[in-house]
C-alpha cells in the first residue's frame, strides 16, 4: 500500500512550457485534490474531484487543468507555465464521507512536487 | 466561505514543556471537520488529529490533544511534553462535511523546540 504518490519530485520549466504533474493513490479513495503551497500563504486548493469523471475548481484554478478518468489517478496539467506558478504542489486523497458524523475523512497527502518556472 | 486563522507565525518553547497552538475558524456550515497537520523541514504533510463538529469530547492522539470550543469557534492544538522532533510548521485546517467537502488551511505556525 503506497498511499499517495506524486511524480516528479522536482521540476524546472521555462515560461510557456507545458507539463503534467502525476498523482496516484491505491487506497480506493473517491476524493482527490491538488493544493499549492507558497511561502506565507499556507496551502490553497487548486482543483478537486469527488470521483471518476467529476472535477471542480478550488480557490486558485487559473492556469491549471485536471481530469479524472480513473479512481486512482488525478493528474494536474499546466498548459503554459508562468513564473507565478513556481510553488510546491501537493496531491491529497480521502474517502468521500457520506456518514459525516462517524468517520475521520482524513486527507492523506503525497510527498509534494517542487516546481520552478523560469 | 470558510476561513481559518492562525495568529502565531512562530513560537519558541523549551523541550518537555507543553505548548498550545491557536486556531480559530469561521463557517456557516453546521457540519465540519477540523484537522491539524505537521510539516517538518522535509516537506511532507503529516496528519496529527481530527475533531468533528458534532463530537462531544475533545480529540486526543498520544501527546496531541485538540481543545475544541465550538461557541468560540476555536480548535487549539495542545502538545504535551514537547520534544526536539516537534519542531516544524503546524497547519490548522477545516473541511466542510457537506457539499464539496473542501479543505481550507490556515497560514501555519512555525514551532521551534529549544533543548
Amino acid at each position: 500500500n503506497a498511499g499517495v504518490t506524486q511524480t516528479p519530485k522536482f521540476q524546472v520549466l521555462k515560461t510557456g512550457q507545458s507539463m503534467t504533474l502525476q498523482c496516484a493513490q491505491d487506497m480506493n479513495h473517491e476524493y482527490m485534490s491538488w493544493y499549492r503551497q507558497d511561502p506565507g500563504m499556507g496551502l490553497r486548493l487548486i482543483h478537486y474531484s469527488v470521483g471518476a469523471g467529476i472535477t471542480d475548481q478550488g480557490e486558485v484554478p487559473n492556469g491549471y487543468n485536471v481530469s479524472r478518468s480513473t479512481t486512482e489517478d488525478f493528474p494536474l496539467r499546466l498548459l503554459s507555465a508562468a513564473p507565478s506558478q513556481t510553488s510546491v504542489y501537493f496531491c491529497a486523497s480521502s474517502l468521500r464521507d457520506y456518514l459525516v458524523r462517524f468517520s475521520t475523512d482524513t486527507q492523506y497527502f503525497g510527498p509534494g512536487t517542487r516546481l520552478t518556472v523560469l | 466561505a470558510q476561513k481559518i486563522t492562525q495568529t502565531q507565525p512562530g513560537m519558541f518553547v523549551q523541550e518537555k514543556e507543553a505548548v498550545t497552538l491557536d486556531c480559530t475558524y469561521d463557517t456557516s456550515d453546521p457540519s465540519y471537520g477540523l484537522f491539524w497537520y505537521k510539516q517538518p523541514s522535509s516537506g511532507e504533510m503529516i496528519f496529527l488529529i481530527y475533531q468533528g463538529s458534532y463530537d462531544q469530547q475533545n480529540a486526543t492522539e498520544g501527546r496531541y490533544s485538540l481543545n475544541f470550543q465550538k461557541a468560540r469557534k476555536s480548535a487549539n492544538l495542545v502538545i504535551s511534553a514537547s520534544q526536539l522532533g516537534d519542531s516544524a510548521m503546524y497547519f490548522c485546517a477545516m473541511r466542510e462535511l457537506e457539499g464539496a467537502q473542501k479543505l481550507v488551511f490556515g497560514q501555519g505556525t512555525r514551532l521551534t523546540i529549544n533543548p
